[in-house]
C-alpha cells in the first residue's frame, strides 16, 4: 500500500563511484520530483518531471542525471560521486494542479566516504 | 531571490499552545504549505494556505497574510508525538511550479 517508495533507503560509497536511486509511486500523480536534504535538514528541489518530460532543473550538477521510464517511476544517477553529495535524497509525487499536495517517499541516506 | 525564514528550534510543554512562524520574501506566491517531518522519516502533509486567513485541522491550524509575507501554524493540546520539524514551503513560478522550503522549526514536546 505505499504510496511512494524508493529503493534503497541507505546507499554507504566510496569517493568517485556511481550510483542510482530508484523511485515509484501508485497514486496515479503526473508530477514527479527529487529533492536533497543536507545535514541542517534544509529541504532544496533538484528536478521535476511531469509525464516523463523534465519541467524543473535546478543548477545542480551534472553529474546528477534523472531519468522518468514513464509516470510512474522517476530515477537519479549519480556519476562520480562526491562527499558532499553524502545527504538524503527524497522523492515525491503530485498531480499538477496549483494546489495540489507533494507526497514523499521515505528518503534514501546516502553516504559518500 | 527566496527568502523563507523559521525558528530554528522551540520548546514547549505538553497540553499547552505553541505558534510557528514563517515569513517569506519571494518572486511569486501560489500558496504556502507546512509539513511535518519526524526525525529520519518523511516530511508529510499538514495545511495548505493560498488565501489570507485562517484554516483549521483538527489541532493544528495554519494562517496566511500574503500582504505581510507572513504564515504561522498553530498546535493545540501538544502531545509528545508532535516532536519533530515543521516545515514552511511556498509554492513559486508560473505554469509548473515548485516549491520552496524553509528551514524548519525543530520542536521539542516535553512532559
Amino acid at each position: 500500500d505505499t504510496a511512494v517508495s524508493q529503493t534503497p533507503k541507505y546507499l554507504v560509497t566510496q569517493m568517485g563511484n556511481d550510483k542510482s536511486i530508484k523511485c515509484e509511486q501508485n497514486l496515479g500523480h503526473d508530477t514527479m520530483y527529487w529533492y536533497k536534504q543536507d545535514s541542517k535538514k534544509f529541504l532544496k528541489i533538484m528536478f521535476s518531471y511531469n509525464n516523463k518530460e523534465l519541467i524543473i532543473n535546478e543548477t545542480v550538477p551534472n553529474r546528477f542525471s534523472p531519468k522518468s521510464p514513464d509516470k510512474a517511476h522517476l530515477n537519479l544517477h549519480i556519476n562520480s560521486l562526491e562527499l558532499g553529495d553524502s545527504a538524503v535524497y527524497f522523492c515525491a509525487s503530485s498531480y499538477s494542479g496549483r494546489s495540489e499536495t507533494q507526497y514523499f517517499g521515505p528518503g534514501t541516506r546516502l553516504l559518500v566516504l | 531571490g527566496q527568502n523563507i525564514d523559521q525558528p530554528t528550534e522551540m520548546t514547549a510543554t505538553e497540553g499547552a499552545i505553541v505558534q510557528i512562524n514563517c515569513t517569506y520574501q519571494t518572486s511569486g506566491f501560489n500558496g504556502l504549505f507546512w509539513y511535518q517531518q519526524h526525525a529520519g522519516e518523511a516530511p508529510t502533509f499538514l495545511s495548505y494556505n493560498v488565501l489570507d486567513g485562517l484554516e483549521e485541522k483538527g489541532r493544528f491550524s495554519s494562517f496566511l497574510s500574503r500582504s505581510k509575507g507572513y504564515s504561522y501554524l498553530l498546535l493545540k493540546e501538544l502531545q509528545m508525538k508532535d516532536s519533530a520539524s515543521y516545515l514552511c514551503a511556498v509554492r513559486v513560478g508560473t505554469g509548473f511550479q515548485k516549491l520552496v522550503f524553509g528551514t524548519g522549526t525543530r520542536l521539542l514536546v516535553s512532559p
